[in-house]
């Protein structure tokens, strides 16, 4: 299963509303996770099941879809979200992450 | 706290064996899979392969699969990735994760705890 993202980046600003596309080459279901990776740092989880907000990650992001389109919102862009931002899917024991979307400052 | 706690920087020759390691603490180890993923420099996260330390069940990734070795240690929570050989490709930073499921183990949500990481370089 390949995974594209769009765009593979952006600029915004602060208070922005962001949206980053995540497709599958086929049905996964809900089987989709989002991570935030920052420079030198490790991945971390903000996002399981498609729309699951994982324990102690703000309520500014979310996440929709199911099959082969989905979406990550940061509703209003903060200083600390200008991050790499990975899709994975964990439909099949090929647990493929999606090439990543740079998020920087405009 | 939960947490995993990875080995050193490595730096090999091309043809060197290394192996890599990955602690576990704050959960029961034999419990989670525990997955591999390699970030080469500038680049972006590439899923190795996973294990599941109760029965060491293994799944790789077929661009993964007989270019390494992944074991667990049970008696001490430690996870392992393993070269017979290394390469100058090998070069990148590699995260060992934990694999959090649903209660009954049959729907992967994601990996929920990293480890910090291990740069491995490998140059003559």
């Amino acid at each position: 299963i390949q995974l594209t993202q769009s765009p593979s980046s952006l600029s915004a600003s602060v208070g922005d509303r962001v949206t980053i596309t995540c497709r599958a080459s086929q049905d996964i279901s809900s089987s989709l996770a989002w991570y935030q990776q920052k420079p030198g740092k490790a991945p971390k989880l903000l996002i399981y099941a498609a729309s699951t907000l994982q324990s102690g990650v703000p309520s500014r992001f979310s996440g929709r879809g199911s099959g082969t389109d989905f979406t990550l919102t940061i509703s209003s862009l903060q200083p600390e979200d200008f991050a790499t931002y990975y899709c994975q899917q964990l439909n099949s024991y090929s647990f493929t992450f999606g090439p990543g979307t740079r998020v920087e400052i405009k | 706290e939960v947490q995993l706690v990875q080995s050193g920087a490595e730096v090999k020759q091309p043809g060197e064996s290394l192996t890599i390691s990955c602690k576990a603490s704050g959960y029961r180890f034999t419990t989670y899979w525990i997955g591999w993923v390699r970030q080469m420099p500038g680049k972006g996260l590439e899923w190795m392969g996973i294990i599941y330390p109760g029965d060491s069940e293994t799944r790789y990734s077929p661009s993964f699969r007989g270019q390494v070795t992944i074991s667990t240690d049970k008696s001490i929570s430690t996870a392992y990735l393993q070269w017979s050989s290394v390469e100058a490709s090998d070069t990148a930073m590699y995260y060992c994760a934990r694999l959090t499921t649903d209660d009954y183990g049959h729907y992967y949500y994601g990996f929920d705890v990293w480890g910090q990481g291990t740069t491995v370089t490998v140059s003559s």
